[in-house]
């Protein structure tokens, strides 16, 4: 059963940083892309980056360009954001996916709220 | 960066019913649409991908249609547990969702 766990939210201060790690299981992890897409409290849903499987290629959405990391580390399973710089806008449930073609499965979620 | 606009925003009808949801794009985005279901507290689910290829376990009801720009959801008898926000998505160029569709009661 494919498996996306994730981890590393909570509440931090404007400017500050956080690094959210998803811990995959149950399919081959290092050949799939792997995305973050993220919705704010009541809101929709908008991407926020994608890796390609090998973790050479790394897109961002224009919001998060510059402040934001997507890295992977195909031994370990598991697909990390770094998030810097960030600004009230940015809280969000961000949820891990993997890509095949569609977004074929997601994690469950986890809370980033960037408040003082 | 292709635009998506879903209508309505809302949609109120009873079980066994059939929903119609309407789907947008700014430009053609081919077949690389698809739709997602979220129900209150709960991660967003595949439904239909290819615009109208039921993922792994959807029932029939769901079915999907359309290319280019203009794309339909349609649940054929609507049950309990249909009742929620559906997205759609365009993965021909980036990715972007649709503001979704609220089905409820």
């Amino acid at each position: 059963e494919v498996q996306l766990v994730e981890s590393g939210g909570g509440l931090v201060q404007p400017g500050g940083s956080l690094r959210l790690s998803c811990s995959a299981s149950g399919f081959s992890f290092s050949t799939y892309a792997m995305h973050w897409v993220r919705q704010a409290p009541g809101k929709g849903l908008e991407y926020v980056s994608a890796i390609s499987s090998d973790g050479h290629s790394t897109y961002y959405a224009d919001s998060v360009t510059g402040r934001f990391t997507i890295s992977r580390d195909n031994s370990k399973n598991t697909l990390y954001l770094q998030m810097s710089s960030l600004r009230a806008e940015d809280t969000a449930v961000y949820y891990c996916v993997r890509r095949f073609g569609a977004y074929d499965h997601w994690g469950q979620g986890t809370l980033v709220t960037v408040s003082s | 960066e292709i635009v998506m606009t879903q209508s309505p925003a809302t949609l109120s009808l009873s079980p066994g019913e059939r929903a119609t949801l309407s789907c947008r794009a700014s430009q053609s985005v081919s077949s690389n649409l698809a739709w997602y279901q979220q129900k209150p507290g709960q991660a967003p689910r595949l439904l239909i991908y290819g615009a109208s290829t039921r993922a792994t376990g959807i029932p029939a009801r769901f079915s999907g249609s359309g290319s280019g720009t203009e794309f339909t959801l349609t649940i054929s008898s609507l049950q309990s547990e249909d009742f929620a926000v559906y997205y759609c998505q365009q993965y021909n160029s980036r990715f972007t969702f649709g503001p979704g569709t609220k089905v409820d009661i």
